[in-house]
């Protein structure tokens, strides 16, 4: 069973500039999660998505990041413009839903993102 | 914002100990709770996760729930120095999954 694919794995910019990572989850899986984990800190969940749906995106800050989840399977994030407190690492992670309980997420290798 | 709190360590234990991890979460009404593994500059990756209180154990790794205390602990038997790594709790709350900051964990041989 393929994992979950990221791209790109890296990614340099200057502040003020713009990215996008891409994510492909795990062919079935219906919810889709989108965290960012800052150096020595645990991920922190950005978005989330059920189908083409969003679930949750309360720490999304949508002055700059948005995020979408077309047909339902993969998914683009992307930050405009980018500070240099962007720069963490990106998780993109996928799971089913268990009897009405959150599953295992299984997460991609994830794209890390440096801004100067 | 509900919280899962974790000592940030390091925790350092010999080779052939008992490493005993803990986590507690502010939301009583979480359902599922999961322990992952990271290395550094990697991935988290599932270890195991518990729905009912209790103890669960798969090979040398026990997890314990106590939804009245809200706390959940992962122990490692006969850790191995490739058990060093961070050590992450997981919990959901309103099926959205809050991990906490992690704790290190140094198996030395």
């Amino acid at each position: 069973e393929a994992g979950v694919a990221q791209s790109p794995r890296y990614k340099i910019i200057e502040k003020r500039q713009s990215v996008a990572f891409w994510c492909n989850p795990i062919s079935g899986h219906a919810t889709l999660y989108w965290y960012q984990q800052i150096l020595g800190q645990g991920p922190k969940l950005l978005i989330q998505f059920q189908n083409n749906g969003v679930v949750d995106d309360s720490q999304l800050p949508k002055d700059r990041f948005s995020a979408e989840r077309l047909k339902g399977v993969d998914s683009t994030l992307k930050i405009q413009p980018a500070k240099l407190e962007d720069s963490a690492v990106y998780l993109c992670a996928s799971s089913l839903v268990r009897r009405g309980k959150v599953g295992e997420l299984f997460f991609g290798e994830g794209s890390r993102l440096t801004v100067l | 914002q509900k919280e899962v709190e974790q000592n940030s360590g390091p925790l350092s234990v010999p080779e052939g100990a008992i490493a005993s991890l803990n986590c507690t979460y502010s939301d009583r009404g979480s359902q599922s709770f999961f322990w992952y593994r990271q290395y550094s500059g990697k991935s988290p990756e599932l270890i195991m996760f518990i729905y009912s209180n209790g103890d669960k154990e798969d090979g040398r790794f026990t997890a314990q729930l106590n939804k009245a205390s809200q706390y959940v602990s992962l122990l490692i038997r006969d850790s191995q120095p490739s058990d060093s790594a961070t050590y992450l709790c997981a919990v959901d709350s309103s099926y959205k999954l809050i991990f906490g900051s992690g704790t290190r964990l140094l198996v030395r041989p």
